[in-house]
């Protein structure tokens, strides 16, 4: 079974400092994707960065970034230059690209906010 | 707009009544999903169609819970004699399906009270 695992349910940034948001995954699967969405106030989950598991090199997507160790079975984001914008809601979520049910597990979840 | 779209946003029902979803993905995407997500958790996987044919479906909570997809465009999900404990925004997600990435992009939600 998969499980994605953020250990940070909140957390407080000054704007403009860069953001780490911690996300751990557990898989036996050899072949899976690695997902940040996030989720502002009104409901919507955005789509943020993707890493495949066979991906050599981190993904990156403007001031996203995402720090894939994949022995430590680790993914986290990286905000660079955060902005007041950025307060909201972020979800690590893995595929199972092996066949079978191909939905999105999530994890619990961080609560970003960022302050002036 | 070309996002993901559904309908209505906002349900409020009394126990026991049915009531029903709509979702339309982005027009070439050819996978559709549904999940649930309540207050303070990530959204759960139900179930999911690639065209008309639903894939997966053992993920769906009860047998209270159906979907449909019949002309392969937009899908519904239907939930049958409402309990309070199916209070919850159920978010609608599409993907274009192909041999690597498989990213799904979500529609705003529809956010169920059950009284």
């Amino acid at each position: 079974a998969q499980k994605i695992t953020q250990t940070q349910p909140g957390m407080f940034v000054q704007e403009k400092e860069a953001v780490t948001l911690d996300c751990t995954y557990d898989t036996s699967d050899p072949s899976y994707g690695l997902f940040w969405y996030k989720q502002p106030s009104s409901g919507e989950m955005i789509f943020l960065i993707y890493q495949g598991s066979y991906d050599q090199q981190n993904a990156t997507e403007g001031r996203y970034s995402l720090n894939f160790q994949k022995a430590r079975k680790s993914a986290n984001l990286v905000i660079s230059a955060s902005q007041l914008g950025d307060s909201a809601m972020y979800f690590c979520a893995m595929s199972y690209s092996g066949g079978g049910a191909d939905g999105l597990t999530f994890g619990k979840g961080t609560h970003l906010i960022i302050q002036p | 707009d070309t996002g993901v779209s559904q309908n209505p946003r906002h349900k409020i029902t009394k126990r026991g009544q049915n009531v029903t979803f709509r979702c339309d993905p982005i027009s070439e995407h050819n996978r559709l999903y549904w999940y649930r997500q309540t207050l303070g958790q990530g959204p759960e996987f139900l179930t999911y169609f690639q065209n008309e044919a639903q894939l997966e479906k053992s993920r769906l909570l009860s047998d209270r819970f159906s979907a449909e997809r019949p002309k392969g465009s937009f899908s519904t999900l239907e939930i049958q004699r409402t309990e309070q404990g199916d209070s919850a925004m159920y978010l609608c997600a599409s993907s274009l399906v192909r041999l690597t990435a498989d990213t799904q992009y979500f529609g705003p939600g529809t956010r169920l009270t059950v009284l």
